[in-house]
């Protein structure tokens, strides 16, 4: 079946670490994206990609990085710099960019402890 | 500045009882206008596009309409099982945002047998 992969499912950091999500996707999809929900507010983009090796920042990048080395996959780093990391983060990709339809993996909860 | 106001925040209904919900956007051209369900812990699920005006989409219990301000989702005969949170959101023609997707806050429906 195709779809859209995040592993985990549960995460959690202390404070000052590091942390890598993951995304992967076999839709054949070209643009992938993150996006994080936190309660009472709509999804933000965070970043996309529309290509191998080409990713830009979107509404609230600071303190996350990406990299797209391979199609399938666009892996989320949430880095110590980001002061308020807890939250529910979801991956999506779609054909293109314009006008088509994004479709949303099954999301990585990140707890700060 | 793109928006996507969802309402009500919340709505109770009982089976059988049809209601609407509320999307009313201002962006720079709409592109697209899109709508997901969104079950607690999980990621979005695809439900309708909709592009211009005057524009109908319809799925089981599921209908979506499009003005040039707002977009109704209509519920026919709900039932328990359609209890989720529904998400807009809107894709711009023009701007700094065109392209990237702006999310409501979501709708929280619930059901009762």
């Amino acid at each position: 079946d195709g779809g859209i992969t995040q592993s985990p499912k549960y995460l959690f950091r202390k404070e000052g670490q590091n942390v890598t999500l993951s995304c992967e996707q076999n839709l054949n999809h070209d643009a992938m994206y993150w996006y994080r929900q936190d309660p009472g507010q709509g999804l933000r983009l965070i970043y996309y990609s529309q290509i191998v090796n080409d990713f830009q920042k979107g509404d609230i990048a600071e303190g996350y990085s990406v990299s797209r080395e391979k199609k399938e996959s666009f892996p989320l780093t949430v880095t110590s710099a980001q002061k308020n990391p807890t939250a529910f983060y979801l991956c999506a990709s779609s054909r293109g960019t314009y006008t088509d339809t994004q479709y949303f993996g099954p999301g990585t909860r990140l707890t700060v402890l | 500045e793109d928006q996507v106001t969802q309402s009500p925040e919340a709505l109770r209904l009982q089976e059988g009882e049809s209601s609407s919900l509320n999307c009313s956007y201002t962006v720079s051209g709409l592109r697209g206008l899109f709508w997901y369900r969104q079950d607690p812990g999980k990621g979005p699920e695809f439900l309708f596009t909709l592009y211009s005006a005057g524009e109908e989409k319809e799925k089981e219990r599921l209908k979506a309409t499009l003005t040039k301000k707002e977009s109704f989702l209509h519920i026919t005969a709900p039932k328990p099982e359609d209890s989720a949170t529904y998400l807009c959101a809107v894709q711009a023609r023009y701007g700094g945002s065109q392209g990237n997707l702006i999310f409501g806050k979501g709708t929280k429906l619930s059901v009762k047998p």
